[in-house]
């Protein structure tokens, strides 16, 4: 049962709009991410948060912005849509601290679809 | 440069059959190795391997870390078709990073 919430499931949109993609957690996570992958593709990390009021740029380069005003909340910003972004869009969150890393636990993503 | 290795890339073998996926990494300050299993949406956490030679198990899936040699093994015996998906292999780093291989696509054919 998934504690981390994305919508939308699908969307599809035209050239040039905005579009904010959600990101819930109710687990209480500290650390959230943002990963594109394209089918069959690997993921690649595009956003990340520490906590509230922290976030940063991943290892690829998006013309996304994201922000963190509530630990459960994180939130994807495209400010205009272009059909290169088309791609699934996957988030993540885990839990902060202790000597070994917690696992992250995935949405079940929003796959977008720019016309 | 951090990275994590994965192989095969893809892979279609028979129901019952026995695989193995590989994992290789090089990263600063290693934490913890991880092992999902993608289907159609999002990745689901199959392990999570923090010390050497000590084998995690469910059910068919087994994974064991080698932390001398840098890499770990995923084992799934007596496969199904169910078990067709992307496996991914993930490191967490002291530095609080994560990296992912490419994955590995497993086929079973019935």
């Amino acid at each position: 049962e998934a504690d981390i919430y994305q919508t939308p499931r699908y969307l599809v949109i035209g050239t040039g709009k905005k579009i904010t993609l959600e990101c819930s957690q109710t687990m209480g996570h500290d650390k959230m991410y943002w990963y594109q992958q394209d089918p069959g593709m690997e993921l690649h990390l595009i956003h990340y948060s520490y906590g509230v009021n922290s976030t940063e740029k991943g290892d690829l380069s998006s013309e996304s912005t994201v922000s963190r005003i509530r630990t459960e909340h994180f939130p994807l910003t495209l400010e205009s849509a272009r059909p290169s972004h088309t791609s699934q869009y996957l988030c993540a969150s885990r839990k902060q601290g202790g000597a070994y890393n917690s696992p992250l636990h995935f949405g079940n993503g929003t796959r977008l679809t720019v016309t | 440069e951090d990275k994590v290795v994965q192989s095969p890339l893809s892979l279609v073998v028979h129901e019952g059959d026995t695989v193995t996926l590989n994992c290789s990494y090089e990263v600063t300050n290693f934490r913890s190795l991880l092992w999902y299993k993608q289907e159609k949406k999002a990745p689901t956490f199959l392990f999570m391997l923090t010390s050497s030679g000590i084998e995690k198990k469910s059910g068919r899936l087994s994974s064991i870390l080698d932390k001398k040699e840098l890499f770990s093994i995923l084992n799934i015996t007596a496969t199904q078709t169910g078990d067709s998906a992307i496996y991914l292999c993930a490191v967490t780093t002291g530095a609080n990073n994560l990296f992912f291989g490419t994955g590995t696509r497993l086929t079973v054919i019935p």
